[in-house]
């Protein structure tokens, strides 16, 4: 059974850092498309981040150099390193699984509440 | 950046009701599209991927169609379990980017 465990979540002052981890078993993390999806209070899904073994990174331009993608293989983990937050990147942070070419995201964590706000 | 449109943004149903959903795609993303089903203080859960094809483990009530930016989602014989918020996503490129969601309601 896959299972996807994102801690870290927490109230943060803006221009404030974070580092979210997201605990897999069931699948190897570094093996897989691994992503963060964020979901702002009463909002839609917004992609966030993606990492791949095959040397694909990518970054939502809202995060693109405040937010850094990780992965660890001996603790089969996922990070996303957060610097610099802003209110508005204030949302539940889901990490996922990307399948059917990398792309679909099929398994997802519960997700952490990340909150920016002095 | 592909902008992804869904509508309705809501809609009223009873059971045993037939719902659509579409999602337009701002440019043509062939068969690459993905839909969710999101319940309140849930994960998404992936319902149909590849525009048609379903996820294993989930009803045969849903479907999914559409090519190019035209796809949809249909919902026959709507069941409680089934009122919740539906997003559409593509999946040919990144930025993945999410339609603005459809709450089905009762």
């Amino acid at each position: 059974e896959v299972q996807l465990v994102e801690t870290g979540g927490d109230l943060i002052q803006p221009g404030g850092s974070l580092t979210l981890s997201c605990a897999a078993s069931g699948i190897i993390v570094n093996l897989n498309y691994m992503y963060w999806v964020r979901q702002a209070p009463g909002k839609g899904l917004e992609w966030v981040s993606v990492i791949h073994s095959g040397g694909i990174i990518h970054y939502a331009d809202s995060v693109k150099g405040r937010f850094t993608i990780s992965g660890d293989s001996s603790k089969n983990t996922l990070f996303l390193q957060m610097n610099n937050l802003r209110a508005e990147d204030t949302a539940v942070y889901y990490c996922a699984r990307g399948n059917y070419g990398g792309y679909s995201l099929d398994y997802w964590g519960r997700g952490t509440l990340v909150t920016v706000s002095s | 950046d592909i902008q992804m449109t869904q509508s309705p943004s809501s809609v009223s149903a009873s059971v045993g009701d037939r719902v659509t959903i579409t999602c337009r795609a701002s440019q043509s993303i062939s068969r690459w599209l993905v839909w969710y089903q999101q319940k309140p203080g849930k994960a998404p859960k992936l319902l149909i991927h590849t525009a048609s094809s379903l996820e294993s483990g989930v009803p045969s009530r849903f479907s999914g169609s559409g090519s190019g930016t035209d796809f949809t989602l249909t919902i026959n014989n709507l069941q409680p379990e089934d009122f919740a918020t539906y997003y559409c996503q593509q999946s040919d490129s990144f930025p993945l980017t999410f339609g603005g969601g459809t709450k089905v309601e009762i």
